[in-house]
């Protein structure tokens, strides 16, 4: 049962154009929403986070987009460069992450100059 | 500050041999997470160890087994390895256990089963 479902899978944006990147859980339990970003041959790093008692969290060109009701939440890229091109992943977890993340499958951003 | 390391980088083994991994968290941090990442499963939450212990547990078979010295170093074992356990295995590590707590991720070890 995937429990944090992320999409689209794959993603191409122009430079200077808006990355958009949406999932949706299932657990109303889980209470830490974090992104994290991978490169080739790296491991996973935290891009940004947000809990449920806010909508909106924004750190410099990242912003993440929080809708209890329905469960879902997405990452918006401003001004993608193509610095930004990884993978994204975004999870959820229960009690800030010691019990584990749960993580979406992943989307492979690609930023053309 | 160092960052997570984790050794060997690469390993190769045969069916049926087991294999240990290694992991050694950011100083002062004492969580331990390990994940697997493959590109059909995605990452899939393994175990964590706190103060030695093992705390949590994801839903992998008992051939995956860790351990958490004292010093917050932690191993990874898998035995009677199957093809479908190459991967990439992750370790994160967080300072303790509470709301909010960042997990860091080390550049994981890549396992190749034949």
């Amino acid at each position: 049962q995937q429990q944090v479902k992320q999409s689209p899978q794959s993603l191409i944006v122009q430079k200077g154009g808006i990355s958009i990147i949406n999932c949706a859980y299932e657990n109303t339990a889980f209470d830490y929403f974090p992104w994290y970003q991978q490169f080739p041959g790296k491991g996973p790093a935290l891009l940004i986070a947000i809990r449920p008692d806010v909508s909106e969290k924004k750190e410099g060109r990242f912003t993440i987009s929080f809708n209890k009701s329905a469960k879902q939440f997405s990452l918006h890229i401003m001004d993608s460069q193509p610095g930004d091109s990884a993978t994204y992943f975004c999870a959820a977890s229960i009690g800030g992450g010691a019990d584990g993340l749960t993580f979406g499958k992943g989307t492979h951003l690609i930023i053309q100059p | 500050k160092a960052g997570v390391t984790q050794t060997p980088r690469y390993l190769i083994k045969t069916r049926g041999q087991q294999v240990t991994l290694s992991c050694s968290p950011i100083s002062g941090h004492r969580s331990v997470s390990w994940y697997q990442q493959t590109p059909g499963q995605g990452l899939q939450f393994l175990f964590e160890y706190f103060s030695e212990t093992q705390r949590n547990k994801g839903n992998f078979p008992g051939r995956f087994s860790g351990r958490q010295f004292s010093n917050s170093r932690s191993e990874m074992n898998v035995s009677t390895l199957e093809l479908g356990d190459s991967a990439l295995y992750l370790c994160a590590s967080s300072f303790s256990r509470g709301q909010g707590e960042t997990q860091y991720f080390g550049p994981g070890t890549r396992l190749l089963v034949l």
